[in-house]
């Protein structure tokens, strides 16, 4: 089975644009979560979709939104970019197996620089 | 609320010398319990995972940790390190919330081995 994937893979921006980030999940993994990462806060979640619904939410603010597809495929988007939005975005899909513990695959990751 | 503590943020080791990165965490519910590895300018990888019975977890690349409940703690361990393991290593706490898996992660390890 082919691994996440995250396009792009390094996106540079300025302040006041809006950005677009993509993530396609291993096939049949129907969860797909999003976090930031930067040497500074460390690992970050965003928000977790699974079958279209966004059911999990981390602390960011309303600029940071997302969607799932009906493929499971994901896009997130930050709207009017600050320069402390410069991070690296993981995407990570999860097969869903009943109740329990899901293990996370992750993509390489897309690098966004805000200048 | 759970929480993740990596105890040392950079660990120094020679190579062929034993390590252990620390890991403890809180939660006030049953856990499942990770360590990712990784690689500059690379996503995560699963090292491995403690859902549940035998508390001595192994995974790839030669890494074992043992699940302490009674000092909630999940440390891992490498007998003999080698230059290919410099990376950051990352300890995740999944719960189950509200019928999701809600993951946490430490604010990661970075082991530097010395040749």
């Amino acid at each position: 089975k082919a691994g996440v994937t995250q396009t792009p893979r390094y996106l540079i921006k300025t302040r006041g644009q809006q950005v677009t980030l993509s993530c396609s999940p291993i096939s049949g993994h129907r969860s797909v979560s999003w976090y930031q990462q930067t040497p500074g806060q460390g690992l970050q979640f965003l928000f977790e979709y699974f079958s279209e619904t966004q059911r999990n939410k981390g602390n960011f603010p309303g600029r940071f939104s997302g969607r799932q597809f009906s493929n499971s495929r994901s896009e997130m988007n930050v709207s009017t970019l600050e320069l402390g939005d410069s991070a690296l975005y993981l995407c990570a899909s999860s097969p869903i197996a009943g109740v329990g513990a899901d293990t996370q695959y992750f993509g390489p990751g897309t690098r966004l620089t805000v200048l | 609320a759970q929480s993740v503590t990596q105890l040392d943020s950079q660990v120094p080791v020679f190579e062929e010398a034993p390590v252990e990165l620390r890991c403890n965490y809180s939660s006030s519910v049953s856990v499942y319990l990770f360590w990712y590895v990784q690689y500059p300018n690379q996503g995560l990888q699963l090292l491995l995972k403690y859902l549940s019975g035998s508390t001595l977890v192994k995974g790839i690349n030669g890494f074992e940790a043992e699940f302490n409940k009674s000092q909630t703690s999940f440390h891992l361990r490498k007998p003999s390190v080698h230059i290919s393991d410099t990376a950051e290593y990352f300890c995740a706490v999944t719960m189950l919330s509200g019928g999701y898996q809600k993951v946490t992660f430490g604010t990661g390890t970075k082991l530097q081995v010395i040749p």
